[in-house]
């Protein structure tokens, strides 16, 4: 059972644009929700987390936007380059049993036109 | 750049074998994520370890297993290989047992099985 689901599968974006990928969840026990990038041959890196009590954070050119009532978040890049032509994986962290692990969507695969 | 180191980078092994898959962790963390990213399941989780003790365990299969050591490194042992192994297995560490609400992964370790 997937229990992040995201989307799209893939995303193909003109240089400047704005990227946006989107994921739901199912369980409410989740408590932090980190995106992480994804180059070929590479492992993921942490780009931007969020914590259920917040509705949007910023860093640079990337934005979590989190809709708690909805179970919804999703990750918005702004003026979108060709270096950000990645993977990019939303994920949810379980409370309780599943302490500590991570729970991952299917992933984007971002490509950026020149 | 996360920290986290994994060796070997790529193993090439028939089926039946037996392999070792090596985690250091950044340092001063202590918590220890395994997972397994294939084409067909994505990103799963599979085992965590805090300082030494197993703390939580996904769907690792029981020809699976894994130990972390005093000096925090740790291995992950896959025995009786089949076909269906063949995957990314990556490594991720963590301040917390809880993760510290940041998991960093290493490069990972490409395991092709034929």
């Amino acid at each position: 059972q997937q229990q992040v689901k995201q989307s799209p599968q893939s995303l193909i974006v003109q240089k400047g644009g704005i990227s946006i990928i989107n994921c739901a969840y199912e369980n409410t026990a989740f408590d932090y929700f980190p995106w992480y990038q994804q180059f070929p041959g590479k492992g993921p890196a942490l780009l931007i987390a969020i914590r259920p009590d917040v509705s949007e954070k910023k860093e640079g050119r990337f934005t979590i936007s989190f809709n708690k009532s909805a179970k919804q978040f999703s990750l918005h890049i702004m003026d979108s380059q060709p270096g950000d032509s990645a993977t990019y994986f939303c994920a949810a962290r379980g409370r309780g049993s599943t302490l500590g692990r991570l729970y991952f969507g299917r992933g984007t695969q971002l490509t950026v036109w020149p | 750049d996360s920290g986290v180191t994994q060796t070997p980078k790529h193993l090439i092994t028939a089926t039946g074998q037996r392999v070792t898959l090596r985690c250091s962790p950044r340092s001063g963390d202590l918590s220890v994520y395994w997972y397994q990213q294939s084409l067909d399941q994505g990103l799963q989780f599979l085992i965590q370890y805090y300082n030494g003790e197993e703390r939580a365990k996904g769907n690792i299969l029981e020809r699976f297993s894994a130990q972390q050591f005093p000096d925090l490194h740790s291995e992950l042992n896959l025995s009786s290989l089949e076909l269906g192994d063949s995957a990314l297995y990556f490594c991720a560490s963590s301040v917390a047992p809880q993760g510290g609400y940041e998991q960093y992964f290493g490069p990972g370790t490409r395991l092709t099985v034929t």
